[in-house]
């Protein structure tokens, strides 16, 4: 098993483009998260889904969309690109969000805007 | 709303040396808490998950211990080792936000031989 894989793995991006963030987990999860992490700011949650077509706002989700179309993958989107979006992006997975069970994370996408 | 604090920020410490890392939460109606594990420029590993129903949980030489009712969490490392340097990252689930993980800020660990 793979896991939890990001796509890409490092980007750099102009004030005001766009780019989507890929998400894909191999283990049949029910439960999706995008976060970000900054510097002195711990990771914070963006959005999640809790199942396939479904998403929900979680802490930080202003400039953010996300889309669960299969229930496999998980995408982030950026519509306009700001320098404040500048973050290393995790992706993790988890079956349920029962007490017992822990959460999966990918290996991370750094983005830097410009 | 939670709020996850984790002392201290870093740590150095000689290879061989006991060790404890330190969380403290501030809303104690949670459903778990977790210690992760990430290595520079890597994803996050779960280390340990205690329920809050549980006291402890031991893997290895690591061992998480849960007080919620002072809302409080310690991961002690017994003789550590160059491989245990990674940041540390205390997270809880639940209390206002249910099945969502609220993160500490992490403590920088290096263990020097």
């Amino acid at each position: 098993n793979a896991g939890v894989t990001q796509t890409p793995k490092f980007r750099v991006l102009k004030t005001g483009q766009s780019m989507t963030l890929l998400c894909a987990q191999d283990m049949n999860h029910e439960y999706m998260y995008w976060y970000r992490q900054d510097p002195g700011m711990g990771l914070r949650l963006i959005h999640y889904s809790v199942g396939e077509g479904t998403t929900a706002k979680g802490e930080v989700p202003d400039g953010y969309n996300v889309s669960r179309l299969k229930k496999q993958n998980f995408l982030l989107g950026l519509e306009s690109a700001a320098p404040s979006q500048t973050s290393v992006y995790f992706c993790a997975s988890s079956y349920s969000m029962n007490r017992g069970e822990t959460q999966y994370f990918g290996p991370g996408t750094r983005l830097l805007v410009l | 709303k939670q709020e996850v604090t984790q002392i201290p920020a870093a740590l150095s410490v000689p290879e061989g040396e006991n060790l404890v890392l330190n969380c403290s939460f501030t809303d104690s109606a949670i459903y778990n808490l977790q210690w992760f594990r990430q290595d520079p420029g890597k994803g996050l590993t779960s280390l340990l998950l205690i329920q809050s129903s549980q006291r402890e949980q031991t893997s290895g030489r690591l061992n998480a211990s849960l007080d919620k009712s002072s809302g409080r969490s310690t991961l002690y490392i017994a003789a550590s080792q160059p491989g245990d340097s990674a940041t540390y990252l205390c997270a809880v689930t639940g209390g206002t936000s249910y099945g969502k993980l609220t993160f500490g800020q992490g403590t920088i660990l290096t263990v020097h031989p």
